[in-house]
């Protein structure tokens, strides 16, 4: 099975501080992607990576930056968090060409105060 | 990315089939129509794809018209655990190239 997981379920940060969120997969899979989830907004695309080192702005990039320096590993960084990025934050992964079912993990639940 | 429209809600009771249908009138060739499904508090699980006429799993039946402006997900004899958002999307996701766009689904709402 394939797994994706997530460094946290709940997290709870100050307006200001620098926010880590960690994303791992184990089916060695190209392509790995963040979103966030909002009431009545959906699922929206932060920030996407198709291989180490490369990344893509999806449809909300503004306030976060992410870092792939591993095939397994992608993170979403929250420079300087603030109240409106309090959300649900959901990584996935997929396989490269040819793959079309995207792997989500659990999710973390992000509140800043 | 062709736009998909579906319905906000749906409400069934158990046992019964559910029909959820999805609009993307401006569907390209080279487009696949993926549904997916989330429950509450977790990630997006992936259902079915289909390309056209009919694909059929364990979990649910896509049913895709010639034009392929429109798609019907399918499932069979609902049941509570089946209460979930369901979200149809539409692109060439067989790119490794292509990203998932989620709007904002159908919430499925099964009662006893």
């Amino acid at each position: 099975d394939v797994k994706v997981t997530q460094s946290s379920r709940y997290l709870v940060k100050r307006t200001g501080e620098k926010v880590f969120l960690e994303c791992v997969q184990d089916m060695d899979h190209e392509n790995m992607f963040w979103y966030r989830q909002d009431p009545g907004l959906g699922l929206r695309l932060i920030y996407f990576s198709y291989d180490v080192k490369m990344k893509e702005k999806g449809d909300i990039p503004e306030g976060y930056s992410v870092s792939r320096e591993k095939k397994e590993r992608f993170s979403l960084i929250l420079e300087s968090a603030s109240t409106n990025q309090t959300s649900m934050y959901l990584c996935a992964s997929r396989a490269g060409t040819g793959g079309y079912e995207q792997y989500f993990g659990p999710g973390t639940r992000l509140t800043v105060t | 990315l062709a736009k998909t429209t579906q319905p906000i809600s749906m409400d069934s009771y158990e046992g019964q089939e559910v029909n959820i249908t999805c609009s993307h009138n401006n569907i390209a060739t080279n487009d696949y129509i993926t549904w997916y499904q989330q429950f509450p508090s977790q990630g997006p699980r992936f259902i079915i794809q289909g390309y056209k006429t009919k694909v059929t799993n364990e979990v649910a039946s896509l049913f895709i018209p010639a034009d392929r402006k429109s798609s019907t997900l399918s499932l069979p004899r609902v049941s509570l655990s089946d209460t979930a958002v369901y979200y149809c999307l539409v692109g060439d996701y067989h790119s490794g190239y292509s990203t998932l766009t989620f709007g904002k689904g159908t919430m499925l709402l099964v009662s006893p």
